[in-house]
């Protein structure tokens, strides 16, 4: 069964914190993305990854940077974490062809 | 930038009934993508329906169909014979056809009532 494996369910940080989301692909997909959703917004992309190394912002990326040195794992940085990131965060990937696979999705409380 | 409008926040249907999801898009891309997904209450996101621009006949999935007009940038999601366990939100979203970012839609809470 394929998957997306996204490292935590929930998560509470504190206000400054650096935090790491780890998210996690067994289809050996090129490319990966990272989305916050929020109520009334539906899911806004973060940042994507079409290979290794590789990385593109997408639509909100400010307060963000992203990891990608293996093809499988693409990891989201909150630098300094603040409370307006409190959100969840869903991790996806896709080949070549239209399927997309999403991870389970964590969701970040900053206090 | 693409733009998907889902206009709908919540609707409430009754069992056995349809429903429809109304979405509609912009772009100045030819070739795109647009795509259904279901979000029940524990989060995952379920693939529900796929539909090329120059797809010449609706998408359908089973009790999911795709009311695609290509000229009024439209793309509505038809459930027909509504069950409880259809009760989720409801993202419309698209990609252009060479470009693997997907842009989403506010999302639509459906209700299912006994």
């Amino acid at each position: 069964d394929v998957k997306v494996t996204q490292s935590s369910r929930y998560l509470v940080k504190r206000t400054g914190e650096k935090v790491f989301l780890e998210c996690v692909q067994d289809m050996d997909h090129e490319n990966m993305f990272w989305y916050r959703q929020d109520p009334g917004l539906g899911l806004r992309l973060i940042y994507f990854s079409y290979d290794v190394k590789m990385k593109e912002k997408g639509d909100i990326p400010e307060g963000y940077s992203v990891s990608r040195e293996k093809k499988e794992r693409f990891s989201l940085i909150l630098e300094s974490a603040s409370t307006n990131q409190t959100s969840m965060y869903l991790c996806a990937s896709t080949g070549v062809d239209y399927g997309y696979t999403f991870g389970s999705g964590t969701r970040l409380t900053v206090v | 930038a693409q733009k998907i409008t889902q206009t709908q926040p919540g609707m409430f249907v009754q069992e056995k009934e349809a429903v429809t999801l109304d979405c509609t898009y912009d772009t100045s891309d030819p070739s795109y993508g647009l795509f259904w997904y279901k979000q029940p209450s524990s989060g995952e996101m379920i693939f529900l329906i796929y539909q090329g621009s120059y797809d010449q006949q609706n998408a359908t999935e089973g009790r999911y169909s795709l009311n695609f007009q290509k000229a009024r940038k439209s793309a509505n999601l038809v459930i027909s014979a509504s069950q409880l366990g259809d009760s989720a939100m409801y993202f419309c979203a698209m990609r252009d056809y060479y470009d693997y970012k997907l842009s989403f839609g506010a999302g639509t809470t459906v209700t299912v009532r006994a």
